[in-house]
């Protein structure tokens, strides 16, 4: 079946380091790949998305990679910032479009 | 985000009941979407609508239902609660249009049921 996984431990990182956050799927060939942010009690909020043809996309302070070989996303936050603090979520999209499939989420937490 | 809205934000009710949640969009999407979200599990998908006429089942539909009253309404329904629905409901929207399907999320409606 397909599956998603994201750190299912909280990341801990320091004000100023770079965060790195991992997405990982199986049995699926997504068209693209979303990140989302998500404050405790709110619904999440669109970050970024990468197609299945690119390597790296980038927005300010984000990097998301997408190795369709690996079947693995990475999702990076340089110069990181304590209001960086969320949980972040991945979610894949096929070639259909419509439906998202998230992964569970990963917390960060950037301490000053 | 302002432009989706749900309703009731909290709802605390028995086993048995019927609930209703509400969900409301000003953003003139045509695509809208229920998911819980449970510790753990992230979110899941219950049922999605990709225009008025058409409504259509998600991963984990069972024991719940949904009505699209108009384009911009989505109401999701539990006939009858368990303890198990307890979670946080969702209601999201997306435009056909844009072919990448990027989501706006309402704030949520926190369900428990007793």
């Amino acid at each position: 079946s397909q599956k998603i996984e994201q750190n299912s431990e909280a990341l801990n990182i320091q004000e100023g380091k770079t965060a790195t956050l991992t997405c990982n799927y199986t049995n699926y060939s997504p068209a693209y790949l979303q990140w989302y942010r998500q404050d405790p009690g709110r619904g999440p909020v669109f970050l970024l998305l990468i197609r299945e043809n690119e390597k790296e996309k980038r927005k300010e302070r984000l990097k998301v990679t997408f190795d369709t070989t690996l079947k693995q996303s990475l999702f990076h936050i340089t110069a990181s910032q304590p209001a960086d603090s969320a949980t972040y979520l991945c979610a894949l999209v096929g070639n259909q479009g419509g439906k998202l499939i998230f992964g569970q989420g990963t917390e960060l937490s950037v301490k000053p | 985000d302002a432009d989706v809205t749900q309703t009731p934000r909290n709802r605390i009710t028995k086993t048995g009941k019927r609930i209703m949640l509400e969900c409301s969009q000003t953003k003139g999407h045509d695509r809208m979407y229920w998911y819980r979200q449970d510790p753990g599990l992230g979110l899941r998908l219950i049922y999605y609508s990709f225009d008025v006429k058409d409504i259509n089942k998600g991963e984990i539909s069972d024991g719940y239902s949904v009505s699209r009253q108009a384009q911009a309404k989505f109401s999701l329904s539990l006939e009858s609660a368990i303890p198990n629905q307890t979670a946080l409901y969702f209601c999201a929207t997306s435009d056909s249009m844009t072919s990448y399907n990027e989501q706006f999320f309402g704030p949520g409606t926190r369900l428990t049921v007793l």
